[in-house]
């Protein structure tokens, strides 16, 4: 079945202890990216990957990194988590691009205190 | 910088009511996609459309129809006859190209709006 996942699905964690949700698609897709969701605003982009080795910025990076050494893997990595980072998030993969419809995973729902 | 309002920050009706969806947006450039997202309840987000920036057709698909005009810069969504089920939560969104001397021609920003709470009642 093609999918996105992402995990954990859940997560409570305290400020400034690092964490990671990892992210994984079997669509052979060469696009991946994370957003959050926050009442009110949205769904903001964090990151976008076009292909291995190639990521970029999206609109609100600040306090994420990221990283694609493989096709399939995405991972979000927080070093150190602070609670206005308590978020919905969503990694989705796509064809080529934002340009082409994007498939999203379950989300995680992180709470950080 | 691209831009998607969405100033509907939640609409209510009654089942079998036609509902529309506002959507307006900013861009700079003259080639862009727009989309639709549907989040029910469960969370998930399901594609519901994708046109680009040279389609100005309006596209209807069962209850759903899109109207989209580039004179407004307005990509409004319409259920007829809304059911329960339609209850969720919809996003629009834009792709829009990066700026020329980012190189290349792929797309991969994307921008989305707050989304429009829908409840329908029966």
């Amino acid at each position: 079945e093609a999918q996105v996942t992402q995990n954990p699905r859940y997560l409570i964690t305290v400020t400034g202890k690092k964490l990671t949700v990892t992210c994984s698609q079997n669509m052979n897709h060469e696009y991946m990216s994370w957003y959050r969701q926050d009442p009110g605003l949205g769904l903001r982009q964090i990151y976008y990957s076009m292909n291995v080795e190639v990521t970029d910025k999206g609109d609100v990076p600040e306090g994420y990194k990221v990283s694609r050494k493989e096709k399939r893997n995405f991972p979000l990595i927080l070093e150190s988590p602070s609670p206005n980072q308590t978020s919905l998030y969503f990694c989705a993969s796509s064809q080529k691009g934002s340009s082409y419809e994007q498939y999203f995973g379950p989300g995680t729902r992180l709470t950080v205190t | 910088a691209q831009k998607v309002t969405q100033a509907q920050t939640e609409i209510s009706v009654v089942e079998k009511e036609d509902v529309t969806l506002d959507c307006v947006y900013e861009t700079r450039d003259t080639t862009y996609y727009l989309f639709w997202y549907k989040q029910p309840p469960s969370g998930e987000l399901v594609f519901l459309i994708r046109r680009n920036s040279f389609d100005e057709q309006n596209e209807i698909s069962g209850r759903y129809s899109w109207n989209f005009q580039k004179s407004t810069s307005s990509f409004n969504f319409t259920i007829t006859a809304s059911q329960v089920v339609d209850s969720a939560v919809y996003f629009c969104a834009l792709s829009e190209p990066p700026p020329p001397n980012a190189g290349g021609t792929s797309y991969g920003k994307l921008t989305f709006g707050q989304g429009t709470i829908l409840t329908v009642h029966p």
